[in-house]
């Protein structure tokens, strides 16, 4: 049973435009969420974080929105460049558990110049 | 600040063996968690330790053990490889429990043959 989806194995954006990456969860005891980055071969990056209690955090080119009413967080990538061109996991745990964190199986965002 | 720093970065073992991967966190960090990922089931949740204690374990059978250190580094250990268990060892370290923002160390990969 998966709790963190991510229905979108890919994405292709033009270079310049917005990249909307999505994610559902189904375990609403979820209070924390984020979103990595990451390249084959290398570790997951972390790029951006939510909290529960806000329903919008923002880092320069990245914006994440949570819909808690739907369980349903966004990554906006605003404007897109080639080097955001990587797989992209949203995960999610609830603060001061021990499960860890709690991943989708990843969306892979391509840049066309 | 030195990120998380994962040895070795790739290992080839037989069926049977076993194998120890190190993890040496990010300076102050106390937290350590482990995961595993595979094309099939993604990046999922092997086991996290704070101040040398267990806190909790995945689904994961009893070949996967772990432990840390009181410098907080971190070791896991895989005994009777078997050939499912090749995989992406991701170690993660934060500075309080797991439900902090985690930092991934690059990986050991790890092939059974």
């Amino acid at each position: 049973d998966q709790q963190v989806k991510q229905n979108s194995p890919s994405l292709s954006v033009q270079e310049g435009r917005i990249s909307i990456l999505n994610c559902d969860y189904t375990n609403s005891m979820f209070d924390y969420f984020l979103w990595y980055k990451k390249y084959p071969a290398e570790g997951p990056t972390f790029l951006i974080s939510i909290s529960s209690i806000k329903d919008k955090n923002e880092d320069g080119r990245f914006t994440v929105f949570l819909n808690k009413s739907a369980k349903h967080l966004s990554l906006h990538i605003v404007p897109s460049q080639p080097g955001d061109s990587a797989v992209y996991f949203c995960a999610a745990n609830v603060r001061g558990g021990a499960d860890g964190l709690t991943f989708g199986k990843g969306t892979h965002l391509i840049i066309q110049p | 600040k030195a990120g998380v720093t994962q040895t070795p970065r790739y290992l080839i073992k037989t069926r049977g063996q076993q194998v120890t991967l190190s993890c040496s966190p990010i300076s102050g960090h106390r937290s350590v968690s482990w995961y595993q990922q595979t094309p099939g089931q993604g990046l999922q949740f092997l086991f996290e330790y704070f101040s040398e204690t267990q806190r909790n374990k995945g689904n994961f059978p009893g070949r996967f053990s772990g432990r840390q250190f009181s410098n907080s580094r971190s070791e896991m250990n895989v005994s009777t490889l078997e050939l499912g268990d090749s995989a992406l060892y991701l170690c993660a370290s934060s500075y309080g429990q797991s439900g902090d923002t985690q930092y991934f160390g690059p990986g050991t990969r790890l092939t059974v043959l």
